[in-house]
């Protein structure tokens, strides 16, 4: 079956840096679009970064636009997301979710892992 | 970039009673709306895409309606399992935001 499994969460200082993966199974990565979506504490959900099957096309949303890198090595079914310049607004659980593209280029998000928590704090 | 707005923020409903959950789009999205249900320390669940195609394993008394800019979630017999949250999410371009929820609770 599909499975998500993100790592690499936990605490760092502000301005610090911190990379988060999402490992996958049960489906071809190469295939599929990937996108990270962060919910913060008691908040909604945020997309925030998408990346295509062969990782040339990424986006992101403007909270996170020049700090955040994602990036994929779909030989080791991963994707995963390069955070820097952190501050406290990105403290947040951040899920990795596999993206079914429709509409005009945007997706909707059919399987998403567990989630990790990045906490942001001195 | 499109702004999707969920009403009411909070829907209290008696188990076995029919929800009803509204989202609207700030731009006409045709039928490119995803809605997810999010059980406290769950991820979220793909409910229905397309705007009204359930996704695989949903059950039958969730039901997805509406294009253009106006969409409805209704849930026929509110079971036990089902209080929780609800989000809307456009998908008609990018970026593809997310609705700020409605939490369906108990009454």
């Amino acid at each position: 079956q599909v499975q998500l499994m993100e790592s690499g969460g936990g605490l760092v200082k502000p301005r610090g840096s911190l990379r988060v993966s999402c490992t996958v199974s049960g489906f071809r990565l190469s295939e599929y679009y990937m996108s990270w979506i962060r919910q913060a504490p008691g908040k909604g959900l945020e997309w925030i970064s998408s990346i295509s099957t062969s990782g040339s096309i990424t986006d992101y949303a403007d909270s996170v636009k020049g700090r955040f890198i994602v990036s994929r090595v779909n030989a080791n079914n991963s994707v995963y997301l390069q955070m820097n310049s952190l501050t406290a607004d990105d403290t947040a659980v951040y899920y990795c979710a596999r993206e079914m593209i429709g509409g005009q280029g945007g997706g909707y998000f059919d399987n998403w892992g567990q989630g990790t928590l990045v906490t942001v704090s001195s | 970039e499109i702004v999707m707005t969920q009403s009411p923020a909070t829907l209290s409903v008696s188990p076995g009673e029919r929800a009803t959950l509204s989202c609207r789009a700030s731009q006409s999205i045709s039928s490119n709306l995803a809605w997810y249900q999010q059980r406290p320390g769950q991820p979220p669940r793909l409910l229905i895409y397309a705007a009204s195609t359930r996704a695989t394993g949903i059950p039958a008394r969730f039901r997805g309606s509406g294009s253009g800019t106006e969409f409805t979630l209704t849930i026929s017999s509110l079971q036990s399992e089902d209080f929780a949250v609800y989000y809307c999410q456009q998908y008609n371009n990018r970026p593809q935001p997310f609705g700020q929820g409605t939490t369906v609770e108990i009454k």
